[in-house]
């Protein structure tokens, strides 16, 4: 089993849609979690992190359940430039990301 | 504030020959990442500097990888002799500091094929 596990989509919504992906994590002792946003052959760029419970940032909400170990991203009001990979990480003691493989979305005119 | 820069942004090489990856990181920021994504795979850490020192080479894959940071500045990942399984897309990431809340900063990858 794969520390962090991500469905691979793709997610095809149309635009204004909400969309929600979740991420799991196998090891309980990971610390923080982000979401990466990567474009095709582009880096991953960091689009939120979450030590808490959750965190919010305008369109963007990341949610962190520690007893279910798992953390998800819910996008409202999807546009057509989210259409992107959306990676998720864990860290641990160490400072080494583990990530997911990361899910597809598409948002369609 | 600059980025994480990577050079070359593509690399093509024959089985046996020798390349090297260089990354500047942003300035400051004293934790240097390297990281490898194999086609269809997901994004692995190779090693991790804190200034000029290896903190955590545990995802060097074997002894052709070779990964230095004279200076504590960039840093550069040797790969000698190449084979075809080192194809894939090598990323730098950098930090400041490594407390639990730290944030890592991608470059935009180095696309290496071995054929």
């Amino acid at each position: 089993r794969k520390e962090v596990e991500q469905d691979p989509g793709p997610f095809n919504v149309p635009e204004g849609a909400t969309v929600a992906f979740n991420c799991t994590y196998s090891n309980s002792a990971s610390q923080s979690f982000f979401w990466y946003r990567q474009d095709c052959r582009k880096e991953p760029k960091l689009l939120m992190s979450v030590y808490s419970s959750g965190n919010e940032d305008g369109r963007f909400t990341a949610q962190l359940n520690r007893a279910s170990q798992y953390i998800s991203l819910l996008i409202r009001d999807s546009k057509l430039s989210d259409s992107a990979t959306y990676l998720c990480a864990a860290r641990g003691r160490t400072y080494k990301y583990i990530f997911g493989t990361g899910t597809r979305l598409k948002v369609l005119a | 504030e600059a980025g994480v820069t990577q050079f070359p942004s593509h690399s093509v090489i024959e089985k046996g020959q020798t390349v090297t990856l260089r990354c500047d990181p942003i300035s400051g920021h004293d934790n240097l990442y390297w990281y490898r994504r194999v086609m269809g795979k997901e994004i692995k850490f190779l090693l991790h500097f804190v200034k000029e020192s290896k903190q955590d080479e545990s995802g060097m894959p074997n002894n052709r990888f070779l990964a230095e940071r004279t200076g504590g500045t960039y840093s550069t990942l040797k790969v000698q002799p190449a084979e075809l399984e080192d194809s894939g897309v090598y990323f730098c990431a950098s930090s400041h500091q490594t407390a639990s809340t730290d944030t890592q900063y991608f470059g935009p990858g180095t696309r290496l094929t071995v054929l």
